[in-house]
C-alpha cells in the first residue's frame, strides 16, 4: 500500500542528546513537510522540501534539521539545540491537488 | 497576517445531534481550504478540499461550505465514532499551509 511511514513511533532523549526521526514515502511526491504539534495547538512547519537537495525553513526551523537525499526519504534531526522538543512529530507529502498524506507521527519525550 | 482559527475549541455532542463546526481565514487570494480529521495519537487524514466560495462537499454525515471568510463543517445526527479533532488548513504561499488550532468533537452515546 501507498503511503507515508514514518518510525520511531515513541522516542525518548536525554539532555545533549540529538535525535533523528525517519520519514519514508512510496507516493512519488515531490513536496514534503515536517510539522510539530503540541497539545490544543494546530500544525506548525518545521521544514519543508519541494525538491530533491533542496529543503527550506518552516516557521520552526530553530534546533532542528533536515536532509533530502532521495526523493522517498525526508529524515529530521531533533538536535540538542532545540530546548523543548517534546512533542508529537508528524511527517507529509503533498499531491499536485494540495492534499496532504501524513505518516501516523512520532512522539518525542525528553528524559 | 495570514491566519487561521476555529471555533469551538471542544465541542460535546449527544449522538444524534447535529452540529457546525467554524475555520476562519484571512488569507489573501485563497487558494483552496482542506478539512482533515485527526484520531488521538494518529496523522490527520484528508476530508474536502474547497476552492470557491459557495461550493459544498459531503462525505456521509459530514458536509463541509466555504464563504469568502470562513468555512462550515456541518457534521448531521452524528455517532460517536465521529469523535475526533477536526483541522481546517489553508495554502499559503507556494505548497505551505497555515492550520488553524482544530476543534475536538466528543460525540456520547
Amino acid at each position: 500500500d501507498g503511503g507515508i511511514t514514518q518510525s520511531p513511533k515513541y522516542l525518548f532523549r536525554k539532555e545533549g542528546q540529538n535525535v533523528t526521526l525517519s520519514c519514508e514515502q512510496n507516493l512519488n511526491h515531490d513536496a514534503m513537510y515536517w510539522y510539530r504539534q503540541d497539545p490544543g495547538q494546530g500544525l506548525r512547519l518545521i521544514y519543508y522540501s519541494q525538491i530533491v537537495n533542496d529543503f527550506q525553513k518552516g516557521d520552526i526551523a530553530e534546533g532542528y534539521s533536515v536532509s533530502r537525499e532521495k526523493k522517498e526519504s525526508f529524515p529530521l534531526t531533533v538536535t540538542s539545540a532545540q530546548k523543548n522538543p517534546t512533542a508529537f512529530y508528524l511527517c507529509a507529502s503533498c499531491d499536485s491537488t494540495g492534499e496532504l498524506f501524513f505518516g501516523e507521527g512520532s512522539r518525542l519525550t525528553v528524559l | 497576517e495570514d491566519q487561521v482559527t476555529q471555533s469551538p475549541e471542544a465541542l460535546r455532542l449527544q449522538e444524534g445531534e447535529s452540529s457546525s463546526l467554524n475555520c476562519s481565514y484571512t488569507v489573501s487570494g485563497l487558494r483552496g481550504l482542506f478539512w482533515y480529521r485527526q484520531d488521538p495519537g494518529k496523522g490527520p487524514e484528508f476530508l474536502f478540499t474547497l476552492y470557491s466560495a459557495g461550493e459544498e462537499k459531503e462525505k456521509e454525515r459530514l458536509k463541509a461550505t466555504l464563504t469568502k471568510k470562513e468555512s462550515f463543517l456541518h457534521i448531521t445526527a452524528p455517532k460517536p465514532e465521529d469523535s475526533a479533532t477536526y483541522l481546517c488548513a489553508v495554502p499559503f504561499y507556494g505548497q505551505n499551509f497555515v492550520f488553524g488550532p482544530g476543534t475536538r468533537l466528543s460525540v456520547l452515546p
